[in-house]
């Protein structure tokens, strides 16, 4: 039974950078069968697709064309973590944070099956 | 962006009576493989969204058969036979066919 843990500040100043940890249990971050994605759910913009990550036989992502230039996602294989790092970050980017595991079956179908609890970031200084 | 736009936005409804949600997508959702990457999760007060539906009518594991999805292309549709209290939530389809991955703007539930 997969878990995902998030972790990190639920403050954050303008123009600096957010920060979370998602750490993964019951899974492998570097599991080829499975995609790692970052998701954010604000009233103004409901649910938003941030990003995700992958691997398979190398490391892949793909990002919102909205925060690419500002977003890494990266693999923490050594803990079993995923980050997320959001920089020069705004009010608008207030939103709860979740992360996201997709599982994909070896019969070609796919779906969003565990959820991070949601981690309430608040930009304000 | 493929846009995913959800009637009606709230709903109330009497235990034991139907509801139905529509989900519209500004493009088919139906891919060369044969499938169609339409997508319902539910998101109760206070918690994270669970997956309730994928590919347009399948219900994950767990869903009670009371929720059925239906539709193709570009119009799909959630139905609850039989509302119970238990299914109180914000409901959002979501498409998995094209980055970036897009959510409709959510249904709210309620019980009469």
């Amino acid at each position: 039974h997969v878990q995902l843990q998030q972790s990190g500040p639920g403050l954050v100043k303008p123009s600096q950078t957010l920060s979370l940890t998602c750490s993964i249990s019951g899974d492998s971050v570097s599991n080829n069968r499975v995609v790692w994605h970052w998701i954010r759910q604000s009233p103004s913009r409901g649910l938003e697709w941030l990003g995700r990550t992958y691997y398979r036989s190398n490391w892949y992502n793909d990002s919102a064309l909205s925060v690419k230039s500002r977003m890494s996602i990266n693999p923490d294989t050594s803990n079993n973590q995923l980050s997320l790092h959001l920089n020069s970050v705004t009010p608008e980017d207030t939103a709860v944070y979740y992360c996201v595991r997709e599982s994909v079956r070896s019969s070609g179908t796919n779906w969003f099956d565990s959820w991070g609890q949601g981690t309430l970031v608040t930009v304000s200084s | 962006d493929i846009v995913m736009t959800q009637t009606p936005l709230s709903l109330s409804v009497t235990p034991g009576q139907p509801a139905s949600i529509s989900c519209k997508s500004s493009q088919s959702l139906l891919y060369s493989d044969g499938r169609t990457y339409l997508y319902w999760y539910l998101q109760k007060a206070g918690q994270s969204p669970q997956l309730l539906m994928y590919e347009v009518s399948s219900r994950f594991s767990g869903v009670p058969d009371r929720f059925s999805g239906s539709g193709s292309g570009t119009d799909f549709t959630l139905k609850i036979s039989r509302v119970e209290a238990e299914d109180v939530a914000v409901y959002y389809c979501m498409q998995g066919l094209h980055l970036p991955l897009t959510f409709g703007q959510g249904t709210k539930l309620e019980i009469e």
